[in-house]
């Protein structure tokens, strides 16, 4: 099936600073992507769909300036928490579909956690 | 996008078929119906997707009635390595559409 690579699986930041996520479609093409963020014991939000070649689309309540979207390629999109604190410390994950009428395969997650 | 509702958590003893049913009153004609596994620090693992009637693979099986506005996952056997939480999806399958997740439920397989 379809692979979809995040990295790093964790990161572990000081207070202030900036993280970057990947998220790459290994064996196919993905226009769209979508990043997922999620809390202990809950299910996972949608925070965001990124486009290829295009701005993303964010979801109501999350900050566009502070969880920045790029999508440059057909292969990879990437978040980067801008000046994090500590509560955007969680779990992060994308997800992709290889074609229209393709189930959705999701990467196996970021764990952040700022100090 | 269709908004589903599932028991938040069930206990079963190993080697028993366990049965999840979700509900999702509002779901579309072109939404899919999808369940995904997930376990502590992972991302969600597709199990099975269905539209309509019964869906089998090798891990599960997805009952559907006619009216769609509710669907059961069913596990067979289940073992300890099962414990996870569930995840029911509706949705339609195109590019550009998301899936929203519900509360899911956490099933706890024991010995």
């Amino acid at each position: 099936g379809a692979v979809v690579s995040q990295h790093p699986s964790w990161v572990i930041c000081k207070s202030g600073t900036s993280v970057k996520i990947e998220c790459r479609s290994l064996d196919f093409q993905a226009t769209t992507m979508f990043w997922y963020r999620q809390f202990p014991k809950q299910s996972l939000m949608l925070m965001a769909t990124s486009n290829e070649g295009s701005k993303a689309t964010y979801e109501q309540g999350v900050e566009k300036d502070k969880f920045l979207i790029n999508h440059a390629s057909l292969t990879l999109s990437t978040l980067t928490v801008t000046s994090a604190h500590p509560e955007d410390s969680s779990f992060y994950i994308c997800s992709a579909r290889p074609a229209t009428n393709e189930k959705l395969f999701f990467g196996s997650g970021t764990q952040l956690s700022v100090l | 996008l269709a908004k589903t509702t599932q028991p938040i958590s069930m206990d079963s003893y190993e080697g028993q078929e366990v049965n999840i049913t979700c509900s999702h009153n509002n779901i579309a004609t072109n939404d899919y119906i999808t369940w995904y596994q997930q376990f502590p620090s992972q991302g969600p693992r597709f199990i099975i997707q269905g539209y309509k009637t019964k869906v089998t693979n090798e891990v599960a099986s997805l009952f559907i009635p006619a009216d769609r506005k509710s669907s059961t996952l069913s596990l067979p056997r289940v073992s300890l390595s099962d414990t996870a939480v569930y995840y029911c999806l509706v949705g339609a399958n195109s590019g550009n559409t998301p899936l929203v997740f519900g509360k899911g439920t956490r099933l706890s397989v024991i010995a």
